[in-house]
């Protein structure tokens, strides 16, 4: 079982659509991470949260906008994608700053939510 | 430039076999290095990481990993494969990042098939 948990596992939507991807972890962890996985490619990072405010955002279109809401949820809201928008989304937490020495820690992932776009 | 390189798309080997997926890296600095697995539509899942002190690493499933740092190498290892263990393996490097985060660099992948 993962300790981090994402909803739906599978969302199929048209290009017009507003949905949401929903994370949450209980690990304590203070840093919280979105990354978009194409198939057999390794993840790419979009947005890190840390001590729920946005710290980074790896030059992201809009059409994805991210929200923390406290520290153990982690959202993506999701309008007028495009087709090439389609992949895994991962969420993935850590230790944050203030936590120990971050870079020597793992982040933990979720199973992530497949993203279709019709 | 810092960056990871996973030299083989697939490694095919059979079961009761050892195996071995490669990885070597390029940063500036010591090297946080880490393995990750990825079984099919799952997350990745954390096996072990090499910070500092001994160069062979013990971590989950029964797999190792061995720093080497004039060969700036750190190929994952396990001593008898299991068909169980076929599934998409990650190298990364975690870097330090503006804020005081952590950022993983990540290889291409290797695909491991591991042949009953």
């Amino acid at each position: 079982d993962t300790e981090v948990t994402q909803t739906p596992k599978h969302l199929v939507m048209g290009m017009t659509n507003k949905k949401s991807l929903k994370c949450e972890q209980h690990m304590g962890h203070r840093a919280m991470y979105w990354y978009k996985q194409k198939a057999k490619k390794p993840p790419e990072l979009m947005f890190v949260y840390s001590y729920e405010k946005l710290s980074i955002n790896e030059s992201v279109p809009s059409r994805f906008s991210p929200e923390c809401p406290n520290s153990s949820l982690l959202n993506l809201h999701l309008h007028a994608l495009q087709p090439e928008d389609s992949a895994l989304y991962l969420c993935a937490s850590s230790h944050g700053p203030g936590q120990g020495s971050s870079i020597n820690q793992p982040q933990h992932f979720g199973d992530g939510t497949r993203l279709s776009i019709l | 430039a810092q960056s990871v390189a996973q030299p083989e798309d697939q490694v095919n080997v059979a079961e009761g076999n050892p195996l071995t997926v490669k990885c070597t890296y390029s940063v500036s600095g010591n090297p946080y290095l880490f393995w990750y697995v990825q079984y099919p539509n799952r997350g990745l899942q954390f096996l072990l990481k090499y910070i500092t002190g001994d160069n062979l690493v013990k971590g989950s499933y029964g797999f190792e990993a061995e720093f080497n740092k004039s060969q700036t190498s750190f190929h994952l290892k396990k001593p008898s494969a299991l068909v169980s263990d076929s599934a998409l393996y990650f190298c990364a490097v975690s870097l330090p990042f503006s804020g005081g985060y952590n950022k993983l660099i990540f290889g291409a992948g290797t695909r491991l098939a591991v042949h009953p």
